[in-house]
């Protein structure tokens, strides 16, 4: 069974940074992209980053919006993806959730919650 | 980048009616995919590559489309499909449209 798995969301100062994590399993994690895609309270969903396998040399992706704000990353050893976002604005506001990507968004997880307030 | 444009943004429809949403992008792309959000749930992949169902979906929703015009069709609407379906295209990056919010009539 595919099992996708947020964490590291919270409440989180402007102008600070964030590390949100996506821990796998039940699938060959090495054999897919990984995307990062986000929905802001009562909104309609924004992608956010992509990164490829290693069969594409990890490429690299960022909605145009965020790019230079976000770093996305795996581990291949651990399954997992993370997403590094700093300068943190009060329309980062959001549930980011970690989805498999091939063909389409294939799985996603239930997100975790991002609350950007002084 | 390339902009996705849901209609209607809401509708209503009753058992059993013949229901369809649509899509338009501002430039060419080669396949839609769709997603299913109910209230307070993650979404979930309904159709994929224009009109491969996912897993799961009911053969009574369809998909259907080419170059910048793309539908989804609910052949007979049922209580379960109350809910809001997004467009996205992966063509070039991976721009999401604003939704449709499905409800019961």
């Amino acid at each position: 069974e595919v099992q996708i798995l947020e964490t590291g969301g919270g409440l989180v100062k402007p102008g600070g940074s964030l590390r949100l994590s996506c821990a796998t399993s039940g699938f060959n994690f090495n054999d897919y992209f990984m995307n990062w895609v986000r929905q802001a309270p009562g909104k309609g969903l924004e992608w956010v980053a992509q990164i490829r396998n290693k069969n594409y040399n990890y490429a690299t992706y960022y909605a145009e919006s965020l790019e230079g704000r976000v770093t996305i990353s795996r581990d291949d050893s651990k399954s997992s993806v993370y997403l590094q976002v700093s300068s943190l604005r009060a329309e980062d506001t959001a549930i980011y959730y970690c989805t498999r990507w091939r063909r389409a968004n294939d799985y996603w997880g239930q997100g975790v919650m991002v609350t950007v307030s002084s | 980048e390339i902009v996705l444009t849901q209609s209607p943004t809401t509708m209503a429809a009753s058992p059993g009616e013949k229901v369809t949403l649509t899509c338009r992008a501002s430039s060419s792309v080669s396949y839609m995919h769709w997603y299913q959000q109910r209230s307070g749930a993650s979404p979930k992949l309904w159709i994929y590559e224009t009109s491969k169902l996912a897993s799961g979906v009911p053969n009574r929703f369809s998909g259907s489309g080419s170059g910048t015009s793309y539908s989804l069709t609910i052949n007979s609407m049922e209580t379960e499909d109350a809910a809001t379906y997004y467009c996205q295209q992966g063509s070039s990056y991976h721009t999401f449209g604003a939704g449709t919010k499905l409800e019961l009539k």
